[in-house]
Formats: structure tokens, C-alpha cells, sequence
């Protein structure tokens, strides 16, 4: 079975400071991890990924997460956030082996001016 | 480029009515799904598709039926909608399973009252 989970349901972030979104994951095998985003009003668009190699994966818009196996955690990151990175990310695993996605329930980002 | 197109992008039902959401891509995927996505729940998967002529049932297939008469469409219909079908609806699409991950479509906001 897999699964996700997004401890947090809010994150505020004064702009120009790093911001992190936390995601930690369950898979039986081999995980696939994904960032999306969405934007209101929007579908979801694709941020960035790790399959395998380099634990610290960089991204669309300047994000960038660091895949943590001991840890099962695959945090989303970026140095200096904007007020534009305002919006709602999701955490998705694929066990190597599964058909489907497995999305986390979301974390609303807020970049305060 | 389309991408995933979906239609219609808002719908109001009564009870009891039926309706159909299309679902076309242009990138010759073989891998479609379709997910509901209520606040504070994420992203469910209802029913996907692993290519033409086939379906399978996801987390919340229950008031749903799919068909994927085509490679490139994957229709989701609701015989007989209810309140609790009231959500807003994606569909995505991949190229192979593993590593790829989803093009979305823009969503199709249903209320049914």
C-alpha cells in the first residue's frame, strides 16, 4: 500500500524567506515522488520529481527537495520565497510497481508581502 | 500542443440526473485517470485507465462509470448524481507508468443539488 501524508495544512512564509512543505511517504517498494502545484481556478501543474540519483532534485520556479529514504520524506523547498509562489502543493508518491498516483491532501501556501 | 482537455468546466445537476465528462489528450498516452478533489481530502482516484479498451476501479468508484473506447478520450459518467458527487473533477493523463508523472486537465467544477 502507499501513501501520503502533509502534516501541515497551512504554511505562511514572509517573502523573501526560505520556505519548506513538508511531505513523508509509505510505499512497499521503490518510491516515485512528485511535487504539484495548483493555482486557483487551475489544474495541477508539475514541479518536479525523483525517481533515483542525486537525493536533491531542483525544479520549476526555483524549488527545489531533497528525497531523505531514512526518513521516508521528500520536503519541497526554496531559499527565497515570492509572493507568486502563493498557492496549494501536493505531495504524490507511485510505488515502482502501482498503476496510480497517490496524492497527499495538500498544503496551502501563503507568501506574505 | 492541447495537452488534456476537459469539458464541460461547470455543471449544476439535480438529483437524480445524468451527466458525462470527456476527457481528451493529444500526447498519445497510454495511461488515464480521472480524480475528484474535495477541500481537506486531496486528490482520490476514482477510476483509471492502463489503455485502450481497458478501465479499472480506484479508491471511490461508487456513482461512477468510465469507458475508454478510444486512446485518446476517457469519458466518466454519472447515472444518477447525488449531493455527495458535488466536487470538482480532474483528469490526467501518462505516458507509462513508474516514472512518468500526470499532465492535468483544467477540472470540471460539478454541484449537484
Amino acid at each position: 500500500a502507499q501513501s501520503v501524508a502533509q502534516p501541515e495544512d497551512q504554511v505562511n512564509v514572509a517573502e523573501g524567506n526560505p520556505l519548506t512543505v513538508k511531505c513523508t511517504y509509505s510505499v512497499s517498494g521503490n518510491p516515485y515522488l512528485f511535487w504539484y502545484v495548483q493555482y486557483p481556478n487551475r489544474g495541477l501543474q508539475f514541479l518536479l520529481k525523483y525517481i533515483t540519483g542525486d537525493n536533491l532534485v531542483k525544479g520549476s520556479y526555483g524549488f527545489e527537495a531533497e528525497f531523505n529514504k531514512s526518513q521516508t520524506s521528500f520536503h519541497l523547498k526554496k531559499p527565497s520565497a515570492l509572493v507568486s509562489d502563493s498557492a496549494l502543493y501536493f505531495c504524490a508518491v507511485r510505488d515502482s510497481g502501482a498503476n496510480n498516483l497517490f496524492f497527499g491532501t495538500g498544503t496551502r501556501l501563503t507568501v506574505i508581502p | 500542443n492541447a495537452g488534456v482537455t476537459q469539458t464541460p468546466k461547470f455543471r449544476v445537476l439535480k438529483t437524480g440526473q445524468s451527466m458525462t465528462l470527456l476527457c481528451a489528450q493529444d500526447m498519445n498516452h497510454e495511461y488515464m485517470y480521472w480524480y475528484r478533489q474535495d477541500p481537506g481530502m486531496g486528490l482520490r482516484l476514482i477510476h483509471y485507465s492502463v489503455g485502450e479498451g481497458t478501465t479499472a476501479k480506484g479508491e471511490v468508484p461508487d456513482g461512477y462509470n468510465v469507458s475508454r473506447l478510444k486512446k485518446q478520450n476517457f469519458l466518466l459518467g454519472l447515472e444518477s448524481a447525488a449531493p455527495s458527487q458535488t466536487s470538482v473533477y480532474f483528469c490526467a493523463s501518462s505516458y507509462m507508468q513508474g516514472a512518468s508523472g500526470y499532465t492535468f486537465g483544467s477540472g470540471t467544477r460539478l454541484t449537484v443539488v
